[in-house]
């Protein structure tokens, strides 16, 4: 069954920390692993896409890994600002011929002042 | 602002009420999609249209009727709704259909229903 798995479900963290967010599949075969960021109140935004072939992609302070072999990405965040408070979403698209996108549940980030 | 605008951004409305939810994208996509987002919940898809016509009806409930006028604009038609249906209704756009492209989501409709 195609799925796709985040932790933790959610995290507290003070302004300037890092952290680091993962999501794990079963989606097979693969496409692409993408990760969102969705303010409360707004739609989610695409923040970074990988393909099988690219094991990391940043995107300002945001830096995606991707490990194909052991079906894992996570999302690390440098330097927190209280703006990255939102649900981050790993969404992985795959199946025969593509045509699935399969949304984890989120983790939802409240950065601290 | 994504390009992609959704209204109404809050509804109520009774289970016995019919209104309609409303989707349109001003970036020349072709696929157009809504999906349903419940709280602690991974996103619902509900419907895909590419080029204007249904490629996809995850088993939804015939008391949500879509409409695809052109592949500009997309409509969420809702009668007789009940309670858990309430939820986060978000639209999205798409340059073809196949999973591997990058989704753009509107901000979404707060659906509340009574």
């Amino acid at each position: 069954k195609n799925q796709v798995e985040q932790s933790p479900q959610s995290l507290i963290i003070l302004e300037g920390k890092n952290c680091t967010l993962q999501c794990n599949y079963t989606v097979s075969p693969f496409s692409n692993l993408r990760w969102y960021k969705q303010d409360t109140g707004r739609g989610p935004v695409s923040l970074t896409i990988m393909t099988f072939s690219e094991n990391t992609k940043s995107n300002g302070r945001y830096t995606a890994t991707l490990d194909a072999d052991t079906k894992q990405s996570s999302l690390h965040i440098t330097a927190s600002q209280l703006s990255d408070s939102a649900s981050y979403i790993c969404v992985v698209s795959g199946g025969a011929g593509g045509f699935k996108t399969i949304f984890g549940a989120g983790t939802r980030l409240f950065v601290k002042a | 602002e994504t390009g992609v605008t959704q209204t109404p951004r809050h509804l109520v409305m009774g289970m016995t009420n019919k209104k309609s939810l409303k989707c349109e994208q001003h970036l020349g996509h072709n696929a157009m999609y809504w999906y349903k987002q419940s709280a602690k919940k991974p996103l619902e898809l509900m419907f895909v249209y590419n080029f204007k016509e249904q490629t996809e009806n995850n088993s939804v409930p015939s008391r949500f009727s879509p409409e695809c006028p052109n592949s500009s604009h997309l409509f969420l038609h809702l009668h007789t709704l009940q309670p858990e249906d309430s939820a986060l209704y978000l639209c999205a756009s798409s340059q073809g259909a196949a999973g591997a492209n990058v989704l753009t989501f509107g901000a979404g409709s707060r659906l509340t229903v009574l």
